[in-house]
């Protein structure tokens, strides 16, 4: 069955930065393009980017362009999220999330990596 | 890109019938037939509930449908049962390859 793992919890000083991992398992990694998107504590969804697990392109909300980084490895079926300059706003659970192309939906999400920045 | 606008809360008792708005613009929830919608109970992932506006995916129950009319979009859950307790969220395609979610609305079944 589809599974996606994310990497533990992260506890950040403000300005540093964090790189959250996913890691994708029972279905074809390079099939489908990977989003990320968070929720800080209490508040709505919101929609990070996506990769393109086959070939790496990216694409990142305007919010956040420039400060975030998107990676895959295909071999590890992995993909990466790296936010810079971190602030205390970025306190969130990140998720990444498997997206259906054909009809343009989310169809699994992982269970998400909190990350809270503390000074 | 602003979020796409629901109501905070809205509820129902057991057996009713509730209905949640989600409001865009033309150049996203009404330019495009890919409005999807989202159940979230506390600390959990979200999960699909419809796709393709209209589209309910394998093991969803037919009590859950969505609609769409001009910039606005519907989820109606039918036959309310304690279980759909939750925050649901829709989310549109907004072009260039851009996504937006709305704000969020708990549902409470009375």
């Amino acid at each position: 069955q589809v599974q996606l793992v994310h990497s533990g919890a992260e506890v950040k000083k403000p300005g540093a930065s964090v790189k959250v991992s996913c890691k994708a398992s029972g279905y074809t990694f390079t099939t489908y393009a990977m989003h990320w998107v968070r929720q800080a504590p209490g508040q709505r969804l919101e929609w990070m980017g996506w990769i393109n697990t086959g070939t790496g392109d990216t694409k990142y909300s305007q919010k956040f362009q420039g400060r975030v980084t998107f990676t895959r490895d295909t071999s590890a079926r992995t993909v990466y999220m790296e936010l810079t300059s971190l602030t205390s706003e970025d306190t969130a659970v990140y998720y990444c999330v498997r997206y259906e192309t054909s009809d343009t939906y989310f169809d699994y999400w992982g269970q998400g990596t909190l990350v809270t920045v503390s000074s | 890109q602003s979020a796409l606008t629901q109501p905070r809360s809205v509820s129902g008792s057991p057996g009713q019938s509730v209905t949640i708005s989600c409001t865009g613009t033309s150049s996203d929830v009404g330019g495009y037939n890919y409005v999807s919608w989202y159940q979230q109970h506390p600390g959990k992932a979200p999960k699909l509930m419809i796709f393709g506006v209209t589209k309910r995916p394998s093991g969803v129950p037919d009590r859950f449908s969505g609609s769409r009319s001009g910039n606005t979009a519907s989820l109606t859950i039918s036959g309310l049962q304690t279980e759909d307790e939750a925050d649901y969220y829709c989310c549109s395609y907004a072009g260039s390859y851009t996504f937006v979610f709305g704000g969020g609305t708990k549902l409470t079944v009375l």
